[in-house]
């Protein structure tokens, strides 16, 4: 079972590049969201989808894209990459929404760093 | 929003028993989850509450009191497989928030 795959697992920036972290989840799961994990202060939500077509933002959204065409799929967009954005990277996803109280699925972590 | 807070470090000894509290304040609270995250790994899930009391799965346990916004996670007959960071998180609509984490070393 490959759940929750996120590619790169590791990438390097400079300022101002752009780049987009990728998030595909064989489950079937309406929702997907993107999380950043910083030391001291835990998991923060960037943005949400409860399906295909529909995006939010979470608590962090600002220097971050996000779309979802089709289910399965939920891409992450750096516009203009700043060293404030060098972070582990968590894509999850969930069958139906979290407030259905539905267990979340975490893939592997992208580890970015921005020069 | 919400906040949620957390011990950042425990200690314990192989074999003992050990607490990790977590307090939260919250609109529209709809659940607690308990998280285990190995370092360099994704958190995997441990136990969710949304009712208060007492949850039991194995030698890990969790409790929850809504009038107090307050929670903990019960780790007992401790193995050195279970040092980790233990992740408190807070249901709230469509939105999962986590608290910064509690490092959990056990020691020989």
């Amino acid at each position: 079972n490959a759940g929750v795959t996120q590619t790169p697992k590791f990438q390097v920036l400079k300022t101002g590049q752009s780049m987009t972290l990728q998030c595909a989840q064989d489950m079937n799961h309406e929702y997907m969201s993107w999380y950043r994990q910083d030391p001291g202060m835990g998991l923060r939500l960037i943005h949400y989808s409860v399906g295909a077509g529909i995006t939010d933002q979470g608590e962090v959204p600002n220097g971050y894209n996000v779309s979802r065409s089709t289910t399965e799929d939920f891409p992450l967009r750096l516009l203009s990459a700043a060293p404030s954005q060098t972070s582990v990277y968590f894509c999850a996803s969930s069958k139906g929404t979290v407030s259905s109280g539905n267990t979340i699925y975490f893939g592997e972590g992208s580890w970015l760093t921005v020069v | 929003g919400q906040n949620i807070d957390q011990p950042t470090e425990m200690t314990a000894t192989e074999g003992a028993i050990v607490q990790i509290n977590c307090t939260y304040q919250t609109s529209g609270f709809n659940g607690l989850f308990w998280y285990q995250q190995h370092a360099g790994e994704a958190p995997t899930f441990l136990s969710y509450n949304v009712l208060d009391g007492l949850e039991e799965k194995g030698r890990f346990s969790s409790f929850l009191s809504r009038s107090k916004g307050y929670s903990y996670l019960l780790l007992k007959e401790l193995q050195m497989k279970d040092s980790a960071s233990y992740l408190c998180a807070v249901r709230s609509v469509d939105k999962l928030s986590f608290g910064a984490g509690t490092t959990v070393t056990v020691r020989a």
